[in-house]
């Protein structure tokens, strides 16, 4: 069956670290991949899309890179401040352009 | 400044009552979602339209029903409301093609059904 996994632990950084987080998939050859972030008790926001035959993609402090072969998306955030702590959840396009989203990982950010 | 509004941040209702969730996207979007949100769970998409009287169902369908009349408003509708579908629900919104396939999300409906 098709999958998607995040690291389920929060991860926890200092400020001005670069954060990573991973988004793993099995059983899908998506087409696209999303990023977006999610505070408590607010819906998602939309960040970044990377498409199958990019392999990487920046937005200001923010770079996803996409591996089809390792089936594997990696979200950067580079000199995080407090404000980035939030949840992460990648998503990935398929079917009927619907998206499946991972469960997400939450980053703490702390001065 | 794009909008997906609905209609209760909160919302409590009795096991067996029929529950409406409403939601609004001033986008003029052709797409719109319905999903629920648990912990331990995630995201998990109930029911979706692509057009007006359009819809399909999600990965988790059963015990809702939707509505699309207009373009801007789809409904979501528990016929019967149980304990289990205590949950956040959450409704998106996005346009056919376009660059970021983006799904624009509201603030979500925190129902508890007792």
């Amino acid at each position: 069956s098709q999958k998607i996994e995040q690291n389920s632990e929060a991860l926890n950084i200092q400020e001005g670290k670069t954060a990573t987080l991973t988004c793993n998939y099995t059983n899908y050859s998506p087409a696209y991949l999303q990023w977006y972030r999610q505070d408590p008790g607010r819906g998602p926001v939309f960040l970044l899309l990377i498409r199958e035959n990019e392999k990487e993609k920046r937005k200001e402090r923010l770079k996803v890179t996409f591996d089809t072969t390792l089936k594997q998306s990696l979200f950067h955030i580079t000199a995080s401040q407090p404000a980035d702590s939030a949840t992460y959840l990648c998503a990935l396009l398929s079917g009927y352009s619907t998206l499946t989203f991972g469960k997400g990982t939450m980053l703490l950010v702390s001065p | 400044d794009v909008k997906v509004t609905q209609s209760s941040r909160y919302l409590v209702k009795r096991t067996g009552e029929k529950v409406f969730l409403e939601c609004v996207q001033d986008m003029d979007h052709e797409n719109m979602f319905w999903y629920r949100q648990d912990p331990g769970l995630g995201l998990r998409l109930i029911y979706f339209s692509y057009d007006v009287k359009m819809k399909e169902k999600g990965d988790i369908p059963e015990g809702y029903s939707v509505s699309r009349e207009k373009k801007e408003r789809f409904s979501l509708i528990l016929e019967s409301a149980s304990t289990n579908q205590t949950s956040m629900y959450l409704c998106a919104s996005r346009r056919t093609g376009g660059p970021s396939y983006e799904q624009y999300f509201g603030p979500g409906t925190r129902l508890t059904v007792t």
